[in-house]
């Protein structure tokens, strides 16, 4: 089945460095969405891209949709300790599986204050 | 608005036990998804609900993991019998309808250890 490369596996940074993490496919996606998870909490939707070479900032977080569809990187400016969490990337197509989500393994993100 | 209501939030089992969790989704969803997350993994869907209805439930172990929505509203997974490789957090989500990205909301889980 369709598989999510996400690099880095985990990050270890100081307060206020900016960080970067992407995630690759063999194959493409219509939309590619992004999610935090928070120890002991349910996924929370970051930013969602619906266009090959959109991209789209939230406050302090800007993700862009790869031309190629097979691909989407997240960045995260000026990182403040509540930044911490796993951060996940997901790909979706629309047809025969109802647009079912496909999860990347998440990167950790660590901040230092 | 109340969001998608899980419980319990922990259980603890023994390997060929039984084990049934509980999700409410959000009021005037239609679409329930229940999602397994194995620890370092991302969540990976068992089964999709539309209304009462099973959207997709190819990846569900027909076997052992069982699920339904009788009324349309809040559903139960059952997992008969448990095995250790079933250890992981499950997730409900719930959207107002198939395909509403931005609206597939995620509850807490209940974590699962099976011994």
């Amino acid at each position: 089945g369709q598989q999510l490369n996400q690099s880095p596996q985990s990050m270890f940074i100081q307060e206020g460095e900016d960080v970067s993490m992407n995630c690759t496919s063999s194959s493409i996606f219509n939309t590619w969405l992004w999610y935090k998870q928070e120890p002991g909490e349910g996924p929370v939707l970051l930013i969602a891209l619906y266009k090959a070479g959109e991209l789209t900032s939230n406050g302090r977080l800007t993700a862009q949709f790869g031309i190629t569809r097979k691909d989407s990187f997240l960045n995260i400016s000026a990182s403040i300790p509540s930044d911490v969490g796993i951060y996940f990337c997901a790909g979706q197509n629309y047809g025969g599986s109802q647009g079912n989500l496909i999860f990347g393994k998440g990167t950790k993100l660590s901040v230092k204050p | 608005e109340a969001g998608v209501a899980q419980s319990p939030r922990y259980k603890i089992i023994e390997k060929r036990q039984s084990v049934a969790f509980w999700c409410n989704p959000i009021s005037g969803h239609a679409t329930l998804y229940w999602y397994q997350q194995i620890l370092g993994q991302g969540p990976k869907l068992l089964i999709q609900f539309q209304n009462n209805g099973v959207v997709d439930d190819s990846q569900l172990p027909k076997d052992r993991f069982s699920a339904e929505r009788l009324k349309g509203v809040d559903s139960t997974l059952k997992i008969q019998p448990a095995k250790l490789e079933d250890s992981a957090v499950y997730l409900c989500a719930s959207s107002y309808r198939t395909g509403s990205i931005e609206g597939q909301y995620f509850g807490p889980g209940t974590r699962l250890t099976v011994t």
